[in-house]
This record gives structure tokens, sequence and C-alpha cells, in this order.
């Protein structure tokens, strides 16, 4: 079965600190595909990043970076020098083998940063 | 602008009624979703739809029904049968099956 763990509920840091949101998958597909989604308090999923399970190279994009290890099955989201308006629900996902499209989400870290 | 609408933001509705929540985009996207949230949780897919006319059940579809007439639309019925329909209901949309997806701004529904 697939599934997708975000063992941090909740996250808190003073802002410019750097913080780092894991992310554990489970599936056993040789192709799939990891995303990860911001949920302001709005409620609108922003799309963050997507990748392909063959591209292990880690990305950055800002003050965003991501860590892909197929080795430990992990995708974790590093946000450097962060921002009161990085306060939200980050939301980590794996896309099914099919073509359905189909996102199984993990449960979603609550990240407050406080000024 | 591209993007996807979800009407209303905010709906009321007593226990037994069937209620209706709208969802359109933009974006000449083929494959369309339903996810539902509920509070502290992630998302779950409700149904999805890759092509016009057609649609398939996701992981919790009982009480809950869609239809795909067109390709820009992609209505949800929360029917009585469904058995605690308070929840955040969130629509996206993609290219196709496996592309990046997309969300709307979503309907808060509370049954009272």
């Amino acid at each position: 079965a697939q599934k997708v763990t975000q063992a941090q509920t909740e996250i808190s840091v003073v802002e410019k600190e750097d913080v780092t949101l894991d992310c554990v998958y489970e599936t056993r597909d040789t192709t799939y595909y990891l995303f990860w989604y911001k949920q302001p308090p709005s409620g609108e999923l922003v799309f963050l990043i997507r990748r392909n399970s063959f591209d292990e190279q880690n990305e950055i994009s800002g003050r965003y970076s991501w860590n892909f290890q197929k080795s430990t099955s992990s995708f974790n989201f590093t946000i450097t020098a962060s921002q009161v308006v990085d306060s939200a629900v980050y939301f980590c996902a794996l896309s099914e083998a099919s073509n359905t499209g189909k996102l199984i989400f993990g449960q979603g870290t609550t990240l407050q940063v406080k000024p | 602008d591209g993007g996807i609408t979800q009407s209303p933001k905010y709906l009321f509705r007593k226990e037994g009624q069937n209620v209706t929540l709208s969802c359109e985009q933009n974006l000449n996207h083929d494959a369309m979703y339903w996810y539902r949230q509920d509070p502290g949780q992630g998302l779950r897919l409700i149904y999805y739809s890759q092509i016009v006319n057609d649609f398939q059940k996701g992981d919790i579809a009982e009480g809950y029904s869609v239809s795909r007439e067109k390709k820009e639309s992609f209505p949800l019925t929360v029917t009585s049968a469904q058995k605690n329909p308070t929840a955040f209901y969130l629509c996206a949309s993609s290219m196709a099956g496996r592309d990046t997806q997309y969300f709307g701004p979503g309907t808060r529904l509370t049954v009272l």
C-alpha cells in the first residue's frame, strides 16, 4: 500500500530560523511522483514542487529547498530564514502508479513562524 | 486569468438536504478531482474524471455524486446519504492523469 507520513504535526519557529519539514513515503512502484503543497489560512492548496522518482537531484528555489533520498524514502523540505508569511500547513503527497493522478496525502505539518 | 473557481466559499445546509458544490476551470485541463479535508487531516479523494462524460470513484465516494458534462465543469453533489458531510471540499484539475494538480479555493460545507 502507498502511504505518506509527516511525523511532525506542528512546528513553531522564530522568524529567520531555518526549518525542515519531514516527509517519508512508502510505495512499491518504481515510477512515482512526489509533491509539496502549501495551505495558507485561506485554505487553497498552493503547488510548490513536483519530483520524479528518477530524479534525485536536490532543488533550491529561493528560500525553499528539497532533499529527495530514495534510499530512505524521504522527501524533506527546508525553509531557510523563515518569515511570518511562511506560516501555513504544508502537505507532502505521492502520486499513484496508475494514470489516474490520484494523490495520497500526508497528514500535513502546521508551521507557525513567530515574529 | 486562468484558474479554478469554486462556489460558494461557505455553505450551510440542514441535515437531510442534498447540496451541490460548483467547480469550474478555464485551464483547458482534461482531468478534474474532488477531495475532502477534515480538521487536522490530509486530503482524501472523493471522485475524479479524466475526460468529459466519464468519472470514477475515489476512496470515499459513498454519499456523493458527480457529473462531467463539460470539460470546464465538475460539480459535486453531497447527498443526504453522506453520514458526516461537514468538511472542507477542494476541487483540483490537471492536464492529464499524472500531471501536477492545481487546486481551487475550496468550499466549507457545514450541515446543521
